[in-house]
């Protein structure tokens, strides 16, 4: 029963390197989201999708892009990594409300 | 933007004390209000979905209110426990779509 899975759970990149972030649910959910967590502001949504080969902005999109080929999956990419970037990075999904996240992903940002 | 804020921010109390947070949210497009509980290394997870004005849900010693009309809800914990150290999450559902905004979370520790 995995529900929602994150890969990687840590990363350090250096500025400017690119990566994807990976989020798999087998709940066989319409929505999925990819949010970010910072001290002090929260969980902020960057991305989310409402099916299959649809994607829409959060409130935090910039630097960031995403793609929701096959339904189980949401992928998160870093073009061009920057400090800012560093954070803790949420994926949720759900069939309307009701989220179930993974275990996050650390990533850091040198 | 959605504006929905929690207070407190912190909160430390005595094993047995009860206590309660507040989550303010706007009045306006009301669907859902969610609360989550966050332990420190986890992920969050569900407590409470309330959708209807004067819904009141209970889980053991924790308990929920809602009021759609002024836009807040309580959460009440009876008889606090070290496990219940977490921080509480609200989330508010508009009726345009499905994504959730989430306060910045209270962030309850319970002294043995």
């Amino acid at each position: 029963n995995a529900g929602v899975t994150q890969t990687p759970k840590f990363r350090v990149l250096k500025t400017g390197q690119s990566m994807t972030l990976l989020c798999a649910q087998d709940m066989n959910h319409e929505y999925m989201y990819w949010y970010r967590q910072d001290p002090g502001m929260g969980l902020r949504l960057i991305h989310y999708s409402v099916g299959e080969g649809t994607t829409a902005k959060g409130e935090v999109p910039d630097g960031y892009n995403v793609s929701r080929l096959k339904k189980q999956n949401f992928l998160l990419g870093l073009e061009s990594a920057a400090p800012s970037q560093t954070s803790v990075y949420f994926c949720a999904s759900s069939r309307l409300y009701g989220y179930t996240f993974g275990s996050g992903t650390r990533l850091t940002v040198v | 933007i959605l504006n929905v804020e929690q207070s407190p921010q912190s909160l430390h109390v005595q094993e047995g004390d009860s206590t309660n947070f507040t989550c303010s949210f706007p009045s306006s497009n009301f669907y859902a209000l969610h609360w989550y509980r966050w332990e420190t290394a986890k992920s969050p997870e569900a407590l409470f979905v309330m959708t209807l004005n004067g819904d009141e849900k209970k889980k053991g010693r924790i308990s929920a209110t809602l009021n759609t009309k002024e836009g807040y809800s309580y959460l009440y914990i009876k008889g606090s426990q070290p496990e219940d150290s977490a921080t509480y999450l609200c989330a508010f559902g508009e009726t345009s779509g499905s994504r959730l905004t989430f306060g910045e979370g209270t962030q309850l520790t319970v002294n043995p």
